[in-house]
């Protein structure tokens, strides 16, 4: 199975700080077909998960242009440009190039 | 809008069986593959099961395999997920999400447990 490695673990920032999370993966993520399915979620204190990023670097309808992803193969970031109060919360990468479908460990992000 | 509804959750003991319903509107049912996710308490996410806009063909990973079955009727649009041979291992917060984990349920509970 592929192994999604997320850090740093935990995140401490403060308003209108940018922040970094790395998601490094144990195989390259990169499809016969061409594309890359490292996807980028985001779970507020109790709600369900919310899709930020798809494909690496395609921010999902609604999601604030703050938040950007990059990478290629086995190492993507995801960026958030100035933290705001309502980006608290867990994130996780995902990918759905090989089966089984696997998430990282998560990336906590608690604001100063 | 686009919903996802879970419903069907409870506390049953070992080895009992249990169906979760996911009941979806909004969006074209019949063309979407449904996915069903974990979070056991306190923990990460872990996926469970998916399953193509047909219904035809059906995806595990070993954790479930031979003990969940995932199925959509599409005149009705909705999913479910039968859970049978349930371990304490399984207690966690199930949620439905559509083709793209564009859309996710709120999640139901399930709790095994003598």
């Amino acid at each position: 199975d592929v192994v999604l490695t997320q850090t740093p673990p935990t995140l401490s920032a403060t308003i209108g700080q940018s922040v970094s999370i790395s998601c490094r993966s144990s195989q390259s993520l990169l499809d016969s077909d061409g594309d890359t399915y490292l996807n980028w979620l985001l779970q507020r204190p109790g709600q369900s998960p919310q899709l930020l990023i798809y494909s690496v670097s395609n921010l999902e309808s609604g999601v604030p242009n703050r938040f950007s992803g990059s990478g290629s193969e086995t190492d993507f970031t995801l960026k958030i440009s100035g933290v705001e109060a309502e980006d608290l919360g867990v994130y996780y990468c995902m990918q759905a190039t090989h089966a089984p479908l696997t998430f990282g460990s998560g990336t906590k992000l608690e604001i100063k | 809008e686009v919903q996802l509804v879970e419903s069907g959750g409870g506390l049953v003991q070992p080895g009992s069986p249990l169906k979760l319903s996911c009941a979806a509107s909004g969006f074209t049912f019949s063309s979407n593959w449904l996915n069903w996710i974990r979070q056991a308490p306190g923990k990460g996410l872990e996926w469970v099961a998916s399953i193509n806009p047909d219904g035809s063909s059906t995806y595990y990973p070993d954790t479930v395999k031979g003990r969940f079955v995932v199925s959509k009727d599409n005149a009705k649009n909705t999913g479910y997920l039968q859970m049978n041979n349930l371990r304490s291992e399984d207690t966690a917060m199930y949620y439905c999400a559509s083709d793209y984990f564009d859309y996710w349920g709120q999640g139901v509970m399930v709790t095994v447990s003598s």
